[in-house]
């Protein structure tokens, strides 16, 4: 079983559309991240929720929107969506604090035309 | 602030060869937590060790070894008698108030 899932893997939007990208992990965590992999691989947080609640917010633009209906999913609504946000989207999940081990899941490869 | 720097942007070796990957940290806290990460091509991304700050104690998990140096703020990898299955993009990463502070990332390609 996938411990962190995310789909879809791959999505190819036009500018200006609205699009979700949806994350579940079956490992009983209680906290959960989005990260932002852009094409240099650099690697940022944008969210974390812990237990349903937004803990980190990483000076992202408010035309991204986590949500997170329970501990176990933490998706993220894209508003208007910019060629800048072309990137490579990652979900991961923690027991806790950051400081245990964080799990990602496979990514979300977004393309913005 | 805190900062992970990855001086080596991309290293290629080839097979068998060892590899150290370095990895140079700055923080003013005396309790902090380093990772590394690994990427390979597929793109997921894979947990290999994490370190705090009160144990200097060297680690080694078959060919990888991390020698972690207080003194020069340093948590560098080696990895030993490489594998082309070892190429993969490697990221140092500090924790730092509830999130975690990521390097730029070291490529290792490692040749047949």
């Amino acid at each position: 079983d996938t411990a962190v899932s995310q789909t879809p893997k791959y999505l190819v939007t036009q500018m200006g559309n609205d699009k979700s990208i949806k994350c579940e992990q079956n490992l009983g965590h209680d906290t959960m991240y989005w990260y932002k992999q852009d094409s240099k691989k650099f690697l940022k947080i944008m969210f974390s929720y812990n237990n349903k609640e937004l803990i980190i917010n990483e000076t992202v633009p408010n035309r991204f929107s986590p949500k997170s209906p329970d501990k176990a999913h933490l998706n993220l609504h894209i508003n208007s969506l910019e060629l800048g946000d072309s990137a490579v989207y990652f979900c991961a999940s923690s027991r806790g604090h950051v400081v245990h081990e964080q799990f990602f899941g496979p990514g979300t490869r977004l393309t913005v035309l | 602030a805190q900062k992970v720097t990855q001086a080596q942007t991309e290293i290629s070796v080839v097979e068998k060869e060892d590899v150290t990957l370095d990895c140079v940290y700055e923080t003013r806290d005396t309790t902090y937590y380093l990772f590394w990460y690994k990427q390979p091509p597929s793109g997921e991304l894979v947990f290999l060790i994490r370190r705090n700050s009160f144990d200097e104690q060297n680690e080694i998990s078959g060919r990888y070894s991390w020698n972690f140096q207080k003194s020069t703020s340093s948590f560098n990898f080696t990895i030993t008698a490489s594998q082309v299955v070892d190429s993969a993009v490697y990221f140092c990463a500090q924790y730092n108030t509830d999130k975690l502070i990521f390097g730029t990332g070291t490529r290792l390609q490692v040749f047949p």
